[in-house]
């Protein structure tokens, strides 16, 4: 397997513009998670899906930021409209499901940069 | 609410030096701990994943150590290379699966 796959690596906005983040999970994952990263924050879980589902989206930042896991080998995190604090390192993660292996994969992240 | 500290942030040492990086968590109940390695720009490794029954785990010249009833964990790297020079994060996370991760220490190995 890959691992974790997301796209775009990088990504520089206008403000107010719709940016879609992408992540394909490794294959079997039955978990999901989107994080951001800031130098203030330090990883913040946004979302996360158990076999599809959003189970827990009470880090999301504000009704802008919006996520999606339409089957179980893709998932997107939108914001719209974006703003300049929203500028971070995005990251996606997957692991199996307790019991068995919760060892944490991740992406190698999108740098969103809103100007 | 979880919350998971790093100590120190940063660290600078010699090469050849052993080191010990800590992590300590305020809730106990958890199910599993994690040490991540992130590069400059880069994404998260796993490194070591200790379960909540086990008491270490190591892989090379890494070791992690996990003491639930206190809410602490240590990663010990021995013979320290300028290679090992990263960020290094813990994460623990709960029975639903959640990850939390400490602010991580920066590390720097001294050619």
């Amino acid at each position: 397997d890959a691992g974790v796959i997301q796209s775009p690596r990088h990504e520089v906005t206008e403000m107010g513009q719709e940016v879609t983040l992408r992540c394909k999970p490794i294959s079997g994952h039955d978990y999901l998670f989107w994080y951001r990263q800031t130098m203030m924050r330090g990883l913040e879980l946004l979302i996360y899906f158990n076999n599809n589902v959003p189970i827990d989206d009470s880090g999301m930042p504000e009704d802008r930021f919006s996520a999606k896991m339409p089957n179980a080998s893709f998932s997107t995190l939108k914001i719209q409209p974006s703003e300049p604090r929203d500028s971070a390192v995005y990251f996606c993660a997957s692991s199996l499901r307790p019991g068995v292996n919760t060892e944490a994969f991740f992406g190698q992240g999108t740098r969103l940069t809103v100007v | 609410k979880q919350e998971v500290t790093q100590i120190p942030a940063a660290l600078s040492v010699p090469e050849g030096e052993n080191l010990v990086l800590n992590c300590s968590f305020t809730d106990s109940a958890i199910y599993n701990l994690q040490w991540f390695r992130q590069d400059p720009g880069k994404g998260l490794t796993s490194l070591l994943l200790i379960q909540s029954s086990q008491r270490e785990q190591t892989s090379g010249r890494l070791n992690a150590s996990l003491d639930k009833s206190s809410g602490r964990s240590t990663l010990y790297i021995a013979a320290s290379q300028p290679g090992d020079s990263a960020t290094y994060l813990c994460a623990v996370s709960n029975a639903g699966n959640q990850f939390y991760f400490g602010t991580g220490t920066s590390l720097t190995v001294i050619p």
